[in-house]
């Protein structure tokens, strides 16, 4: 079936710093791809999206591009900074025998000033 | 314009009991996700439903059945309660059928089983 697979944290930076989280997906269909983010005491809220391959979303300085090839959606962003930690949630959604979403395990990141 | 809205924001069962999860969409969504998420985990797609409909459906038994209303609100209902039900109960509202539309997330209601 369907999933993802996102790396395992705690990541932990200075504020700054490159950052880059990996996720990969396997799917049966042609799904759209998303990472969503919950900041400390909110709920979960969009960050970007990529409807279908070569998409690039980018939202608040990051990026992330729907590489069919390698089934991957990693998020990046060049310079973190302290309001950027989070927990990090890349997610695939596919209409393919009904609708589905599904979701990675989340990535918590820690940025240090 | 007024974003998703669940309730209780808590709530606390025994094993074996029902329980009933309420959300508003919000406004101009006729689309909602119910989703569980466990302590450190990503959310769980439980069902979807599209106009009163259920459109999708994920690895829960029968004992999670939902609803939605005219207005769009939905409900959640999880039957004969286990201890693996508690967890963080999360819905989503978004317009239309495509799996491209952003979901827009409530909340949550927290359920303990004990």
């Amino acid at each position: 079936g369907d999933s993802v697979t996102q790396m395992e944290g705690p990541v932990t930076l200075s504020e700054e710093a490159f950052l880059t989280i990996n996720c990969t997906y396997t799917a049966t269909g042609y799904p759209s791809l998303f990472w969503y983010v919950q900041y400390p005491g909110e709920g979960l809220q969009l960050l970007l999206k990529a409807t279908k391959a070569d998409d690039k979303g980018s939202n608040k300085g990051f990026e992330a591009t729907y590489r069919k090839e390698t089934t991957s959606f990693h998020l990046e962003k060049g310079s973190v900074q302290v309001s950027d930690s989070a927990v990090y949630f890349c997610a695939l959604s596919d209409n393919t025998g009904g609708f589905k979403t599904i979701f990675g395990a989340g990535t918590r990141l820690f940025v240090k000033a | 314009e007024t974003g998703v809205t669940q309730s209780p924001t808590h709530l606390i069962k025994t094993r074996g009991q029902q329980v009933t999860l309420r959300c508003s969409s919000q406004s101009g969504h006729n689309t909602v996700s119910w989703y569980q998420q466990a302590l450190g985990q990503g959310p769980q797609f439980i069902f979807q439903y599209y106009r009163e409909e259920e459109n999708g459906r994920g690895n829960f038994p029968p004992r999670f059945s939902g609803l939605q209303f005219p207005n769009y609100s939905s409900e959640l209902n999880v039957n004969a309660l286990e201890l693996d039900d508690s967890a963080l109960y999360l819905c989503a509202s978004s317009w239309g059928l495509a799996a491209q539309e952003t979901q827009y997330f409530g909340p949550g209601t927290r359920l303990l089983v004990l």
